[in-house]
């Protein structure tokens, strides 16, 4: 059973819009949420957290939102460019057993940014 | 600065072949990790280490084993491969706060 949901696998926008990636997820014990960025041939990176204690996190041209009621985060870039294509995971960590350092990631959304 | 590290890039095995993946980190982590990523897939873990001499098992261990001897270093040693271990594989490290994990640049393995 997937607890970390991507349900759009592909999404397409053009250069200066806004990106919107989003993430649903079933276990409520979560409480530490992350989104990474992967291009093709490398290992995934780091972009951006939040804390089940906050519900927006901004970096530069990346925020992150979370509505721990609906268990949906989602990830705005803007505006878009188009060295920002690649594949977005979500991941999530938390829940019992001390599994907070165990991250349990969604299936990825591609990102493709239209010049 | 190097990060995590990971040999080789690419590998061809036959079935029934083993080898072992090599990893290392130069950030002083105490969490190591070890991944798959099948096509269209998210990261399946395979096994984790939380510190020199401790490791576990993670969603996906079967026909894998792991050793920590030392902090730095957390090899992933596949023995009688099978069509199915075919894959790219990630070794991530991370610190006990914040939980981000830091990910090598992957090892796509084939097994024919």
């Amino acid at each position: 059973d997937q607890q970390v949901k991507q349900n759009s696998p592909s999404l397409s926008v053009q250069e200066g819009r806004i990106s919107i990636l989003n993430c649903d997820y079933t276990n409520s014990m979560f409480d530490y949420f992350l989104w990474y960025k992967k291009y093709p041939a490398e290992g995934p990176t780091f972009l951006i957290s939040i804390s089940s204690i906050k519900d927006k996190n901004e970096d530069g041209r990346f925020t992150v939102f979370l509505n721990k009621s609906a268990k949906h985060l989602s990830l705005h870039i803007v505006p878009s460019q188009p060295g920002d294509s690649a594949v977005y995971f979500c991941a999530a960590s938390g829940g019992s057993g001390g599994s907070n350092y165990k991250l349990t990631f969604g299936k990825g959304t591609l990102l493709t940014v239209n010049p | 600065n190097a990060g995590v590290t990971q040999t080789p890039k690419f590998r061809i095995l036959k079935i029934g072949q083993s080898m072992t993946l090599q990893c290392a980190q130069d950030m002083n982590h105490n969490y190591m990790y070890w991944y798959r990523q099948d096509p269209g897939m998210g990261l399946k873990l395979i096994y984790y280490s939380v510190g020199a001499g401790i490791t576990d098992k993670g969603e996906v261990p079967n026909g894998y084993n792991v050793s920590r001897s030392t902090t730095e270093d957390f090899p992933l040693r596949l023995e009688l491969a099978a069509p199915s271990q075919t894959s790219v594989y990630f070794c991530a490290s991370g610190s006990s706060q914040p939980y981000e994990q830091y990910f090598g640049p992957g090892t796509r393995l084939t097994v024919t």
